[in-house]
């Protein structure tokens, strides 16, 4: 098993561009999650779903989008760019939030 | 939604003695207390959890303790090493949002 795979593993973007992070698990988890790390800030969460076709909006949801077409898959859309996003993110995956949480390996975005 | 409060931020012994993190929650309903490590450049990992039915949990040199009526629990690491060096997250679950609040973090240094 590959576990929960992130591309890129780096991205630098300038000041109202537009891309996707890319997240993917293999463990046929129904519960998946966006967070975003900043030094001294700990975990936020984004946007989190619960299966296929169900999203929510998390802590700091503004700036970004998500879908969950598929139970393996659950990309992040940054829909403009802006300095503040700048920010390591992390995606998780599990069976609930109540159970543990698998991370990927991160993707280092700087928006300039 | 939850509120966690984690402390100390930053925390240096001495090889070979004990570490303690402590964190609060502010929702009596949560039911589910993890602890992750992270180590510098990596994921999060989880070193342990603990439900509300039990008040402690082990597993050889850590362990979780629970107090429910104060809403705290706390990381106990004995005879700390120079791996056990990095930072520590705790988290809880929240009504409203099936997601966890994960606290600030507390970066562990072990000295040699």
């Amino acid at each position: 098993n590959a576990g929960v795979t992130q591309t890129p593993k780096f991205q630098v973007l300038k000041t109202g561009q537009s891309m996707t992070l890319q997240c993917a698990q293999d463990m046929n988890h129904e519960y998946m999650s966006w967070y975003r790390q900043d030094p001294g800030m700990g975990l936020r969460l984004i946007h989190y779903s619960v299966g296929a076709g169900i999203t929510d909006q998390g802590e700091v949801p503004n700036g970004y989008n998500v879908s969950r077409s598929t139970t393996e898959d659950f990309p992040l859309r940054l829909l403009s760019a802006a300095p503040s996003q700048t920010s390591v993110y992390f995606c998780a995956s599990s069976r609930t939030e109540l159970y543990e949480q698998y991370f990927g390996p991160g993707t280092r975005l700087t928006v300039t | 939604g939850e509120n966690v409060e984690q402390h100390p931020s930053t925390l240096s012994v001495q090889e070979g003695d004990s570490a303690v993190i402590k964190c609060t929650y502010s929702d009596s309903a949560s039911n589910y207390f993890p602890w992750y490590k992270q180590e510098l450049g990596k994921r999060p990992q989880l070193i342990i959890d603990i439900r509300s039915n039990v008040g402690e949990k082990k597993d050889q040199r850590i362990a979780v303790t629970l107090n429910k009526t104060a809403k705290h629990f706390s990381l106990h690491i004995t005879e700390t090493q120079p791996e056990d060096s990095a930072v520590y997250f705790c988290a809880a679950p929240g009504t409203g949002r099936r997601a966890l609040t994960f606290g600030s973090g507390t970066r562990l240094q072990v000295q040699p």
